[in-house]
């Protein structure tokens, strides 16, 4: 059974502060992914990774990094939180060539 | 460019009428398409998914989809609705610039509420 784990189910920072987001898969997966979720607008990708050490730009980088060091592991980096960037935040990982995701359980954050 | 419209961001049903969540996309190449569902406060959970090997293709908790080339549709249906299948439906379709990446393009979301 696939699983993709996420550091944490609730978050809460303050503008301005560093935040980490750790995901971890534990099926060998290639790809990785890291959307954020908002009421009405569906989810939208952050970042994705197709290897160590890879990524590629989603729809919306902006304000966030990320990091992957491992392949089992993903990481999602705000560098400066602000308060647009309080949403649901979800990690999810694939094999290559039109396999479907798999998603964890999301992290909730939120930014004051 | 590949996009992915659901008509209907919210769907009320009663329990035991059929479920009609409409999912249309557009696609330069074949597509793989997808649906997920969402429950309260968990990530998503794929129903089914759609690689040309069948046009009605079969999914989880009674669900299924027709794939409709010339409608260019992928709706989802279940005959009889279950206070269970409330949830957050997601339609997606492949992104063809990145298919060694499975990167998928998803809709805007149905919420299907289930009347007692």
């Amino acid at each position: 059974d696939v699983k993709v784990t996420q550091s944490s189910r609730y978050l809460v920072k303050r503008t301005g502060e560093k935040v980490f987001l750790e995901c971890v898969q534990d099926m060998d997966h290639e790809n990785m992914f890291w959307y954020r979720q908002d009421p009405g607008l569906g989810l939208r990708l952050i970042y994705f990774s197709y290897d160590v050490k890879m990524k590629e730009k989603g729809d919306i980088p902006e304000g966030y990094s990320v990091s992957r060091e491992k392949k089992e592991r993903f990481s999602l980096i705000l560098e400066s939180a602000s308060t647009n960037q309080t949403s649901m935040y979800l990690c999810a990982s694939s094999f290559p060539q039109g396999y479907e995701q798999y998603f964890g359980p999301g992290t909730r954050l939120t930014v004051t | 460019a590949q996009s992915v419209t659901q008509l209907g961001s919210h769907v009320s049903v009663s329990e035991g009428a059929l479920v009609l969540l409409r999912c249309n996309y557009s696609s330069s190449v074949p597509p793989y398409l997808f649906w997920y569902v969402q429950y309260p406060n968990q990530g998503l959970q794929l129903l089914l998914k759609y690689t040309s090997a069948a046009t009605l293709v079969k999914g989880i908790n009674g669900f299924e989809a027709e794939f409709k080339k010339s409608e260019t549709s992928f709706h989802l249906t279940k005959p009889s609705a279950h206070m269970s299948d409330a949830a957050e439906y997601f339609c997606a379709v492949s992104d063809p610039r990145y298919s060694s990446a499975s990167k998928i393009i998803f809709g805007s979301g149905t919420r299907l509420s289930i009347r007692p």
